[in-house]
């Protein structure tokens, strides 16, 4: 499976933009960049996903480099409610569609 | 338009009981049916998956089975709890097939305790 490697932790500021970062440099060229989040005791909450391009909807705006290496999870407007564990994940071709979770990065908003 | 519904939302078990937790989708046919485990502090782990009725993929060896009764509803079962079977149970859908352009969506989960 294609690795994936985000930051632990970040912290962000009410109102402020939250850009969470993940690097996917073994991902290849038919496989999918997720982003999930999920919020303490609750199940993963699908933001966004993409291939090549960039991707933007109601949630959130997703940053894929060129090289496809990489991607950016960009949060507009961060409210408390953003803080959350996101887990950047690469969707391989495998049998059963399913999704591998890493360890993901726990956001913190701050007032 | 799709929802999917776990219960119970909590569970207290003893060492050596049996267990039941179902799934169920509504408002779409044939989906993909998965069931994830979060142990305390941990990431998501896949446990099985399933593309059609009485189809069930295991993805690592443990004390718990999976069954597919109906096209849309997916059991979690086990025999005798271990203590190690403690953790947040998560059931998920995705359209049938191989789409890796569709995302899996998940329920609100089943927190188990063993005692």
């Amino acid at each position: 499976d294609a690795k994936t490697t985000q930051p632990p932790s970040m912290d962000c500021a009410e109102g402020r933009a939250a850009n969470l970062p993940c690097n996917h440099s073994t991902i290849s060229g038919n496989e999918y960049v997720y982003w999930y989040r999920q919020i303490h005791s609750q199940g993963p909450q699908y933001i966004i996903h993409g291939l090549k391009n960039n991707e933007t909807n109601e949630m959130a705006s997703l940053i894929i480099t060129e090289d496809r290496k990489s991607s950016t999870l960009i949060l507009p407007h961060a409210t408390l409610r953003d803080t959350a564990v996101y887990y950047c994940i690469v969707r391989v071709r495998t049998s059963g569609s399913r999704l591998t979770f890493g360890e993901g990065t726990q956001l913190t908003v701050n007032p | 338009s799709q929802t999917i519904h776990q219960w119970p939302a909590t569970l207290v078990q003893p060492v050596g009981s049996p267990l039941s937790l179902e799934c169920t989708v509504e408002g779409t046919s044939n989906p993909n049916l998965y069931w994830y485990r979060q142990a305390a502090g941990r990431g998501l782990q896949l446990l099985f998956y399933s593309v059609g009725i009485g189809q069930i993929s295991s993805e690592v060896p443990q004390n718990l089975s999976a069954s597919r009764p109906q096209d849309r509803q997916f059991i979690l079962s086990s025999k005798k709890l271990l203590l190690s079977d403690s953790g947040f149970y998560l059931c998920a859908w995705s359209v049938p097939g191989y789409s890796y352009n569709s995302p899996l969506h998940f329920g609100n989960g089943t927190r188990l305790t063993v005692t």
